[in-house]
């Protein structure tokens, strides 16, 4: 399974935007960039997952690097309402049911 | 639509016994997930099941097992626990199989081993 690497923790304050990265240098062609987010005492939540091109939807932006071997996940506008731990995840084609989690990033968001 | 629902919520058991964990999925959709959650080694895959048969399976003893019926209703069981089996287990669901298929994830069974 093909690795993600995340900063362990970022702060950022509310109402401003938020660059969370993730970098993936041995994403094989066909692996789909996923992200979730885990809130305090919740499951995980998807937040937004692209495969070569930038996606947009009401939650977030992806911005993926041309090589796809790196992607950054674009909060526009920090609530305290996000702050919880974002994963990161390559999930290869067809295989949408398995998602291999690494330590992903704390964000926290000051007021 | 309800959610992902999983019962019990919270658990309680001796080294030794076995446990069956019950996670019920958003209405239609056929696929389900499990994840073990621990401090120590964050969310790890268990095993995925699609219309009654297992597709994936992850890196635990088999002392772990699951199963999905019919009505995609599944059950974990895992049997002679151990104190390393203390864990937040989550269950999720998603329509399909497919990349582009959103997982759904449920509350979590909080199981303690004693």
């Amino acid at each position: 399974d093909a690795k993600t690497t995340q900063p362990n923790s970022m702060e950022s304050n509310e109402e401003e935007p938020v660059h969370l990265p993730c970098n993936h240098s041995t994403i094989s062609g066909t692996d789909y960039i996923h992200w979730y987010r885990q809130l305090p005492s919740q499951g995980p939540e998807y937040v937004i997952h692209g495969l070569t091109s930038n996606v947009n939807n009401r939650m977030a932006s992806l911005a993926i690097a041309e090589d796809r071997k790196s992607s950054t996940l674009i909060l526009h506008r920090a609530t305290l309402r996000d702050a919880a731990v974002y994963y990161c995840i390559l999930c290869p084609y067809n295989q949408g049911g398995k998602l291999i989690f690494g330590q992903g990033t704390e964000l926290s968001v000051k007021p | 639509k309800a959610g992902v629902t999983q019962t019990p919520r919270y658990l309680i058991k001796t080294r030794g016994q076995q446990v069956t964990l019950s996670c019920s999925p958003i209405s239609g959709h056929r696929s389900v997930s499990w994840y073990q959650q621990t401090p120590g080694q964050g969310l790890q895959f268990l095993f995925e099941y699609f219309s009654e048969t297992q597709r994936n399976k992850g890196n635990f003893p088999g002392r772990f097992s699951g199963r999905q019926f019919s009505n995609s209703r599944s059950e974990m069981n895992v049997s002679t626990l151990e104190l390393g089996d203390s864990a937040l287990y989550l269950c999720a669901s998603s329509i399909g199989t497919g990349t582009h298929n959103e997982q759904f994830f449920g509350p979590g069974t909080r199981l303690t081993v004693l």
